[in-house]
């Protein structure tokens, strides 16, 4: 089965820039969705397809999808950014579909 | 405005059956493919199973096959979750999404199950 792996934790000052990584075989041939979830809530979808944007999601944050890894990355960090973040993929083979999660990564805003 | 609200959580023993509702307005029911997304205390998402707009289409995953049935009315725009032979690691907040392709774009706040005797 797929694996995404993300590193466990990610540290940022305020006004620095976070990056959150996501491992995947051949990520690149997927489109990674991202989500953010603050601690007692419901996550909310923060880029989708690997760099786009949804209504409502600020400029500061973009996505990058290359070769093994995708990148969420949040620019002039702010203290409401601290979250969980995951990757998210759909895999579609000829007669299945699965959704993978990423195991999620902690961004703690110092 | 889009709006997706879980109920039917509880707790229950070990064995036991839990039917979860989700209802959703605000959008085209039937236009869109819904899935169940789990958390266990503490833990990551995991995606449990979606249900494509029709019904005709569903997929599991393996940790649930043959355990939990999804299943959707369109006329009362619901979908559900039928647990039955329930384990303790099926301990979880369990939510509702509006899903596609694209990701899953609307969430409900969630659903909390408690497998315990």
């Amino acid at each position: 089965s797929y694996v995404l792996t993300q590193p466990p934790s990610v540290s940022a000052a305020p006004r620095q820039t976070a990056r959150i990584t996501c491992g995947g075989n051949n990520i690149d041939s997927y489109s990674v969705h991202w989500y953010q979830q603050k601690s007692g809530q419901a996550p909310v979808l923060v880029m989708s397809y690997n760099s786009d944007r949804p209504s409502g999601i600020p400029e500061r944050f973009s996505g990058s999808n290359s070769g093994n890894t995708a990148t969420l990355t949040i620019g002039r960090v702010e203290a409401g950014d601290e979250a969980d973040y995951y990757c998210q993929v759909w895999v579609r083979t000829s007669d299945h579909s699965t959704v993978v999660f990423g195991g999620g990564t902690k961004l703690t805003v110092l | 405005q889009v709006h997706l609200v879980e109920s039917g959580g509880g707790l229950v023993k070990p064995g036991g059956s839990l039917r979860l509702s989700c209802a959703a307005s605000g959008f085209t029911f039937s236009d869109h493919y819904m899935s169940w997304v789990r958390q266990a205390p503490g833990k990551g998402l995991e995606w449990i199973s979606y249900i494509s707009g029709s019904g005709s289409t569903i997929f599991d995953a393996d940790s649930v096959k043959g355990r939990f049935t999804v299943s959707r009315d369109n006329a009362e725009n619901s979908l559900y979750l039928q647990m039955d032979s329930l384990r303790a690691e099926d301990t979880a907040v369990y939510y509702c999404a509006k899903s596609g392709f694209d990701g899953f774009d609307v969430w409900g706040q969630g659903t909390t199950v408690i497998v315990s005797s």
